[in-house]
């Protein structure tokens, strides 16, 4: 029953500091993205993997990398936050590829950088 | 550029009213597809619908309906007989594009049913 996991659940960073979030799924699904949601702003998409081996960036992939480990994992880094990146982070996935697939969400990871 | 408006930020209804969504859309793609997801309190995001922009039949689930009308480029949902479980943040978002497919949400809108 787990879905899409995220870890962790928070977290609090000093600015400059370099963080990794994990997201891991066990639905077998072939595609997996990260979002980020700002108040007032909606769900915006940093990166998203099509496929094992593949990643694209979304609508605000500056300042973030990712990797697709595999099938399962895909994680999100920030290499040097800034408070900017303050924000609940979603990762996401879809049996198959492409972005009008309907996507399972984790619980998200509430960021705040200080 | 594509855009998602839901002009509603929010709604407060009392429980088992009848209570509309609403989302409208821009785009300038042929082929494009619909979406609406729920937020509960707890936060993670529910897949309710998707509808391409070639199927404009109304659909049904329970208590939950969605109108869509490309005329005015609206996705509306309605939920009946409204339930204080249905309070969430609810989100209407558009996929569209050539070879080069993009994914907009809207703002939300934050429904509240009070008992």
């Amino acid at each position: 029953n787990a879905g899409v996991t995220q870890t962790p659940k928070f977290q609090v960073l000093k600015t400059g500091q370099s963080m990794t979030l994990q997201c891991a799924q066990d639905m077998n699904h072939n595609s997996m993205y990260w979002y980020r949601q700002d108040p007032g702003m909606g769900l915006r998409l940093i990166y998203y993997s099509a496929s094992e081996g593949t990643t694209d960036k979304g609508e605000v992939p500056n300042g973030y990398n990712v990797s697709r480990l595999n099938k399962r994992e895909f994680s999100l880094r920030l290499e040097s936050a800034a408070p900017s990146q303050t924000s609940v982070y979603f990762c996401a996935s879809s049996a198959t590829q492409g972005l009008w697939q309907p996507q399972h969400f984790g619980d998200g990871t509430r960021l705040s950088i200080l | 550029a594509q855009k998602v408006t839901q002009a509603q930020t929010e709604i407060s209804v009392v429980e088992k009213e009848d209570v509309t969504l609403d989302c409208v859309y821009e785009t300038r793609d042929t082929t494009y597809y619909l979406f609406w997801y729920k937020q509960p309190p707890s936060g993670e995001l529910v897949f309710l619908i998707r509808r391409n922009s070639f199927d404009e039949q109304n659909e049904i689930s329970g208590r939950y309906s969605w109108n869509f009308q490309k005329s005015t480029s609206s996705f509306n949902f309605t939920i009946t007989a409204s339930q204080v479980v249905d309070s969430a943040v609810y989100f209407c978002a558009l996929c569209g594009g050539g070879s080069n497919y993009k994914l907009t949400f809207g703002k939300g809108t934050l429904l509240t049913v009070n008992p």
